[in-house]
């Protein structure tokens, strides 16, 4: 069965300082990972996906992250905040891409200070 | 382009009544559909998934129905809600399997049950 963790229920940083947002993730297959965004009352976004190409992902509004199988990872990384990035972010992982696998974590909520 | 529709945006119903929530697909043919639910403070729960017209997957037993009238309308239904059906609603959707592993999402419907 597939699992993810995040492991930051919060995490706030500053305008301008890097973001890092955690995510684990078990499989039994070889998986398909995402992270989605989700501004308040609204639907979610996509920001990037990894599906078995390249290990390092790059998304929109300058997030990237790095797929890392020797520690089922996906973490979520930006290089500077921005006031706008405030909003829930969701790490998904789904085995051979099937939506009907997709498994979201918990969520991390995401708070830019001025 | 394809562009995905939920309403109600918002909707308070007392406890015992009925619901029906709708979400259209425009823009494609065939899509799988899904309804998801998110509880204050949690992540997404998949509650039910579509493959084709009255085909309907349940994920989880619940108070809730589903149903597939047409190619790319999918509605959420119960005969009387519970105080435990409030959340935020989001129907998604992907291509059939093997085309695509991302899911779009609408922009939701919050459910308040009083």
């Amino acid at each position: 069965a597939q699992s993810v963790t995040q492991l930051d229920s919060h995490v706030s940083v500053s305008e301008g300082t890097p973001v890092l947002l955690r995510c684990n993730y078990s499989s039994s297959y070889s998986p398909s990972l995402f992270w989605y965004v989700q501004h308040p009352n609204k639907g979610l976004q996509l920001l990037l996906k990894y599906t078995s190409a390249a290990t390092l992902v790059k998304g929109i509004n300058g997030f990237e992250a790095e797929f890392k199988k020797s520690e089922t990872s996906f973490h979520l990384t930006k290089p500077s905040a921005h006031m706008s990035d405030a909003a829930e972010y969701f790490c998904v992982v789904s085995d051979r891409g099937y939506g009907q696998n997709f498994v979201f974590g918990p969520g991390t909520r995401l708070s830019v200070l001025p | 382009s394809q562009t995905i529709h939920q309403w109600p945006a918002t909707l308070v119903q007392p406890v015992g009544s009925p619901l029906s929530l709708e979400c259209t697909v425009e823009g494609t043919s065939n899509p799988n559909l899904y309804w998801y639910r998110q509880a204050a403070g949690r992540g997404l729960q998949l509650l039910f998934y579509s493959v084709g017209i009255g085909q309907i997957s349940s994920e989880v037993p619940q108070n809730l129905s589903a149903s597939r009238p047409q190619d790319r309308q999918f509605i959420l239904s119960s005969k009387k809600l519970l105080l435990s059906d409030s959340g935020f609603y989001l129907c998604a959707w992907d291509y059939a399997s093997g085309r695509s592993d991302e899911q779009y999402f609408g922009p939701g419907t919050r459910l308040t049950v009083t």
